[in-house]
């Protein structure tokens, strides 16, 4: 099925170790977006890329790092994870200039410990 | 900059029962409006949308009027279903040029609908 994929679904870090969160789409959007999602604070814009090549920051951009693979792949990196961190981490794309909607992928629960 | 403030919940209402779902924005310029649900372990999915002032988007027997005027998006539906039991969340989305944005989202509204 078309849409947006994330791996892992489920990861349990220590403290001070690295990973990475994987996201494709395979709807040709130009757009990819990452954002966190915790308890009584909504959904939160960490990093998005308008465009193959391109990336900036969002809202809560401290202690993440993104790449821009290529037009279907965009990744978050945790260089050194932190229980702060701990959360529910979405993937989403938009083909459009944000009036199209977006297309989220299933998550990512991350548990720093 | 732009906000979304919706309702706290949880909202519980009856089978049958009629849903508001209060959502107020703060944005400059023309924003696009949406709801999303998110359904227990899943990611978020689009409910429906306006792109415009007094456009109304419906969807699922959901319907929700963009009012510029009050600057608010309500979610409204006549009759909800046990099957309607979800976290539902408002959002607006701004074009600057050149590359999205991306979406401002509300904190979410958890909906209980009980038998």
């Amino acid at each position: 099925n078309a849409g947006v994929t994330q791996t892992p679904k489920f990861q349990v870090l220590k403290t001070g170790q690295s990973m990475t969160l994987q996201c494709a789409q395979d709807m040709n959007h130009n757009s990819m977006y990452w954002y966190r999602q915790d308890p009584g604070m909504g959904l939160r814009l960490i990093y998005y890329s308008a465009s193959e090549g391109t990336t900036d920051k969002g809202e809560v951009p401290n202690g993440y790092n993104v790449s821009r693979l290529n037009k279907r792949e965009f990744s978050l990196r945790l260089e050194s994870a932190a229980p702060s961190q701990t959360s529910v981490y979405f993937c989403a794309s938009s083909g459009g200039t944000g009036s199209y909607g977006y297309t989220f992928g299933s998550g990512t629960r991350l548990t720093v410990v | 900059g732009d906000s979304v403030t919706q309702m706290e919940g949880p909202v519980t209402l009856s089978e049958e029962a009629f849903l508001t779902i209060n959502c107020t924005y703060t944005a400059t310029g023309y924003p696009s409006l949406f709801w999303y649900v998110q359904y227990p372990g899943e990611g978020l999915q689009l409910l429906l949308k306006a792109t415009k002032a007094d456009d109304k988007g419906s969807n699922k027997g959901f319907e929700a009027t963009y009012r510029k005027e009050t600057t608010s998006f309500h979610l409204e539906k006549g009759s909800v279903q046990v099957s309607d039991s979800a976290v539902y969340f408002c959002a607006l989305s701004q074009y600057s040029g050149g590359g999205a944005d991306g979406l401002t989202f509300g904190k979410g509204t958890h909906l209980i609908i009980q038998p």
